[in-house]
């Protein structure tokens, strides 16, 4: 069974930067993952940040960005403000079926 | 603009079949590349991609889910309806159905919050 990884916490400083990575228990992630995030905030539903890598969506603050780092794809935020404390998930595609990541639980402090 | 709205029981015993429907505008399944999927989340847990159909029949299931799980649409009533059977404790979770495109899953419902009990 393919298995998403995220770290399951992070904490960053108000105005710090912070990256986020999303593993696939197959091996490298590449842009054939088609890597999408997603904020979730508790009691809402997710809401879509990026999508195939680095794509920001019409309503992706700019300081969120998406790359692949080391294998594995990447979720930057830069420039953290005190409203990205959330959940964050990653996205994966496997040749027909898509699998999401366990979620990170970003902590703004 | 687009807009996808989860509906279908709130309570459901062990053991039976439960169906849940996505009613959609804004966006047609007849589009090429355009998708309607379903993801749950069991409350305070992560969230779990379910199943995905295309304009043209096209069909994909978590392979954990497979046997269980069958999605099936309604292009004329925008309609994308997702079937599962057995329903145990463990499947109580919030349904979200979500319009995929350009490999995005870009626009979301507001979810179900589906029980399963007895």
């Amino acid at each position: 069974q393919t298995v998403v990884t995220q770290e399951p916490s992070l904490t960053v400083s108000p105005g710090g930067t912070v990256t986020l990575t999303c593993a696939s228990s197959t091996g490298a992630v590449t842009s054939g993952y088609y890597p999408n995030w997603f904020q979730q905030k508790p009691g809402q539903a997710p809401r879509p940040l990026i999508y195939t890598t680095s794509n920001k969506h019409s309503w992706t603050p700019g300081r969120f960005s998406g790359s692949l780092l080391g294998g594995k794809a990447a979720l930057t935020l830069s420039g953290v403000q005190p409203e990205d404390e959330a959940e964050y998930y990653c996205l994966l595609y496997y040749g027909g079926a898509w699998v999401f990541g366990g979620g990170t639980k970003l902590t703004v402090l | 603009q687009i807009t996808l709205k989860e509906s279908g029981p709130t309570l459901v015993k062990p053991t039976q079949t439960l169906t849940l429907t996505c009613t959609f505008s804004g966006f047609s399944l007849t589009t090429g590349g355009v998708a309607v999927g379903w993801i749950r989340q069991p409350p305070g847990k992560a969230l779990e991609w379910l199943a995905l159909i295309y304009g043209n029949d096209g069909k994909h299931y978590s392979p954990s889910l497979k046997s269980r799980l069958t999605i099936t649409k309604d292009t004329s009533q925008n309609h994308v309806v997702l079937t599962m059977t057995n329903v145990d404790p463990v499947d109580t979770a919030t349904y979200y159905c979500a319009h995929r495109q350009n490999s995005a899953f870009d626009y979301w419902g507001q979810g179900t919050l589906v029980t399963v009990s007895s």
